[in-house]
C-alpha cells in the first residue's frame, strides 16, 4: 500500500458542478497538506496549502483535512472548463525530511 | 523572473546513449529536486539536493546521476539510457526548512528512449 492513495480518474463533470477530489494516507506523522494543479504539458503548481486539520478556503477552492480519518479533500465550486487539469495531493511530516509525498493525481475534465 | 528553467523540452535517445538534463532556478532557493512522472505513477523523486554541495537519492535513483553545479543549477545525467527511462522529467526548487515551503516546478522534459 502506498503512503498516499489518490484515484486517478478521470473525473468528468459539467460546467458549474461542485467537484470533490480526495486523498487518503497512512502516515499519521503527516502534518502539512498540499494540493497541486497540473495543466497538460506543464509542471505542477501549488494551489492550496494547509497545516494540520480543518478547512481553508481560497475563492472557489476549499481544502479540508480530517486527520482522524487520514483523509483530505479539495472542493471546487462552480467548476469551469479552465479547471480541467490533473490535481495532485501532497503531504509531509513536520520534522525530518521536508520532501513531500505525492499522490498519483486525479484527472479532472469540466465540459461546457 | 523565469522561475525554474529546464532544457531541453523534448529529447529522443537510442538505448545506450547518454545525455544530461539541465535545470536552473533564479529564485535563490537552496533546495533542488529531480522527479519523473509516468502515467498512473504520479511524481517519483529521483534525486534531490537540500543545499549547495549536497545530493541525496530519492525513491528511484538507479540509472541516474546528478550534479549540483552551484546554487542555481542542478543537472541530471543518464549514462546509458534504457527504454524504462522514457518519461517526463521535472526539476523543482524550494526553500528547505520553511514551514510553508512549496515546490516550484519547471515545465518538464519529455524523454523517449527507443
Amino acid at each position: 500500500q502506498k503512503e498516499v492513495e489518490q484515484d486517478p480518474g478521470p473525473l468528468s463533470v459539467p460546467e458549474g458542478a461542485i467537484v470533490s477530489l480526495n486523498c487518503t494516507y497512512s502516515n499519521s506523522a503527516f502534518q502539512y497538506f498540499m494540493w497541486y494543479r497540473q495543466y497538460s504539458r506543464k509542471g505542477p503548481e501549488l494551489l492550496m496549502y494547509t497545516y494540520s486539520s480543518g478547512n481553508k478556503e481560497d475563492g472557489r477552492f476549499t481544502a479540508q483535512v480530517d486527520k482522524s480519518s487520514k483523509y483530505i479533500s479539495l472542493f471546487i465550486r462552480d467548476s469551469q472548463p479552465s479547471d480541467s487539469a490533473t490535481y495532485l495531493c501532497a503531504m509531509r511530516a513536520s520534522g525530518g525530511s521536508y520532501i513531500p509525498t505525492f499522490g498519483r493525481g486525479t484527472s479532472l475534465i469540466v465540459h461546457p | 523572473n523565469a522561475g525554474v528553467t529546464q532544457t531541453p523540452k523534448f529529447q529522443v535517445l537510442k538505448t545506450g546513449q547518454s545525455m544530461t538534463l539541465q535545470c536552473a532556478q533564479d529564485m535563490n532557493h537552496n533546495s533542488m529536486y529531480w522527479y519523473r512522472q509516468d502515467p498512473g505513477m504520479g511524481l517519483r523523486l529521483i534525486y534531490y539536493s537540500a543545499s549547495e554541495g549536497t545530493t541525496d537519492k530519492g525513491e528511484v535513483p538507479n540509472g541516474y546521476n546528478v550534479s549540483r553545479l552551484n546554487k542555481r543549477e542542478f543537472s541530471l545525467r543518464l549514462e546509458s539510457a534504457a527504454p524504462s527511462q522514457t518519461s517526463v522529467y521535472f526539476c523543482a526548487s524550494s526553500e528547505w526548512g520553511r514551514s510553508n515551503e512549496k515546490l516550484f516546478f519547471g515545465s518538464g522534459t519529455q524523454l523517449s528512449v527507443l
